[in-house]
């Protein structure tokens, strides 16, 4: 069974601070991909990583899959209240387009 | 439609009762998937359709548990003699399958279900 931990599981944090959130699996992936869901609404992709060690960058969001294709990051620069919300990861196996979603993360940042 | 739409949006039952949720997804998008999300948690995996086909049906919890799809279109998840643990939100995404979107699911608002 593929299985895709997050941590932290819950993150309050002041309006600036930097922070990190971890995907981690025992599973080779052949894609990883990022989602940020508000509440009462479906999650929404803030962007997908295909090969080991790349990095994307969308603003002030970093990310970066393992060379092995089992973990990933999320590394959010001077965070702002825009950011609270559930971080999912998700990753997909080349073949079946079966997506498998993390355990979440739930960030919560303070004015 | 312009986006995926999920029906009912709150759905309250009594233990025992069968229920049946609507997934309508994005014109064209050939997959459809169905996750199960509780208490604001991951997203856990209950079955994917390519066409009318499921290739993947292993989440689906018990046999209480069916779905079908017409058309390459709408589809139905229903859960016969629901249980308390049943209550959970329900999530329905499809992709397209081609093109520079291929690989992203675009999810529907969900369908909360509460089983008293």
């Amino acid at each position: 069974t593929q299985l895709l931990e997050q941590s932290p599981q819950f993150l309050s944090i002041q309006e600036g601070e930097n922070l990190t959130v971890y995907c981690n699996s025992s599973s080779v992936f052949s894609s990883l991909q990022w989602y940020r869901q508000e509440p009462g609404e479906g999650p929404v992709l803030l962007v997908t990583v295909v090969t080991g060690g790349e990095v994307k960058k969308l603003k002030r969001l970093t990310f970066q899959f393992g060379d092995a294709r089992k973990d990933s990051s999320l590394h959010i620069t001077a965070a702002q209240p825009g950011d609270t919300g559930l971080y999912l990861c998700a990753g997909g196996t080349s073949g079946t387009y079966k997506y498998i979603f993390g355990t979440g993360t739930r960030l919560k940042v303070l004015a | 439609g312009a986006g995926v739409s999920q029906s009912p949006s709150n759905k309250v039952t009594e233990k025992g009762k069968d229920v049946e949720l609507r997934c309508d997804p994005i014109s064209g998008h050939t997959a459809l998937y169905w996750y199960r999300q509780s208490l604001g948690q991951g997203l856990e995996f209950l079955i994917y359709f390519q066409g009318n086909s499921a290739p993947d049906k292993s989440g689906l919890p018990s046999d209480r548990f069916s779905a079908e799809r017409t058309g390459g279109s709408v589809s139905t998840l229903t859960i016969q003699r629901t249980q308390q643990e049943d209550s959970a939100v329900y999530l329905c995404a499809s992709r397209h399958g081609q093109g520079i979107s291929a690989n992203v699911l675009t999810f529907g608002a969900g369908s909360r279900l509460t089983v008293l």
